[in-house]
């Protein structure tokens, strides 16, 4: 039953590795994001598909990818890990072009670099 | 550009007592919604409100109500008779044309037995 799910909801990696965080939902929606929330709680977002298609890019590094393979999904890969990319990950989605629905979050992966 | 500011970083109560918490938004669109969102200890993010720019009629619902003042570009949101399970994070957020949702920095709250 859970709308927006994302996998893992921990990670802990060391610097330089490579990792994918997943996200998935279940409402239909054609409109999915990433936020990076910081260590103090300041939420701000890096990218939005909508039908698989990139609306939203803020500035990211490139070592952020996302990757959308249908509208039910919104992957997340980074390379290159850097201590600065602890935070907790939030995927989202929402009924677009809607503006007045609310975005439904998933539970949040908490990525700790080492 | 959007922005959304929530000047009170932490707010602390006892049980019972009112909180009311303050944002202030930016935004050149004439049509907009504006969200509160609930982060609770266990991290994750909950709607809980949403108002558009073309309602100012302010509404209760249960113990939540909102006070949306589009002259001052206010939307303040109030918890009346606050219980322990009402201590978290809480997220003014603002959505305009472009689809983007932005957060303001959140307002912690600790309602104390």
């Amino acid at each position: 039953d859970t709308a927006v799910s994302q996998t893992p909801k921990y990670l802990v990696t060391q610097m330089g590795n490579d990792k994918s965080i997943k996200c998935e939902q279940n409402l239909g929606h054609d409109t999915m994001y990433w936020y990076k929330q910081d260590s103090k709680k300041f939420l701000k977002i890096m990218f939005s598909y909508n039908n698989k298609e990139l609306i939203i890019n803020e500035t990211v590094p490139n070592r952020f990818s996302p990757k959308s393979p249908d509208k039910a999904h919104l992957n997340l890969h980074i390379n290159s890990l850097e201590l600065g990319d602890s935070a907790v990950y939030f995927c989202a989605s929402s009924q677009e072009p809607l503006i007045y629905t609310e975005a439904f979050f998933g539970q949040g992966t908490r990525l700790t670099v080492v | 550009a959007q922005k959304v500011t929530q000047a009170q970083t932490e707010i602390s109560v006892v049980e019972k007592e009112d909180v009311t918490l303050d944002c202030v938004y930016e935004t050149r669109d004439t049509t907009y919604y504006l969200f509160w969102y609930k982060q609770p200890p266990s991290g994750e993010l909950v709607f809980l409100i949403r108002r558009n720019s073309f309602d100012e009629q302010n509404e209760i619902s249960g113990r939540y109500s909102w006070n949306f003042q589009k002259s001052t570009s206010s939307f303040n949101f109030t918890i009346t008779a606050s219980q322990v399970v009402d201590s978290a994070v809480y997220f003014c957020a603002l959505r305009a044309a472009g689809n983007k949702l932005t957060f303001g920095g959140g307002t912690r709250v600790l309602v104390k037995p």
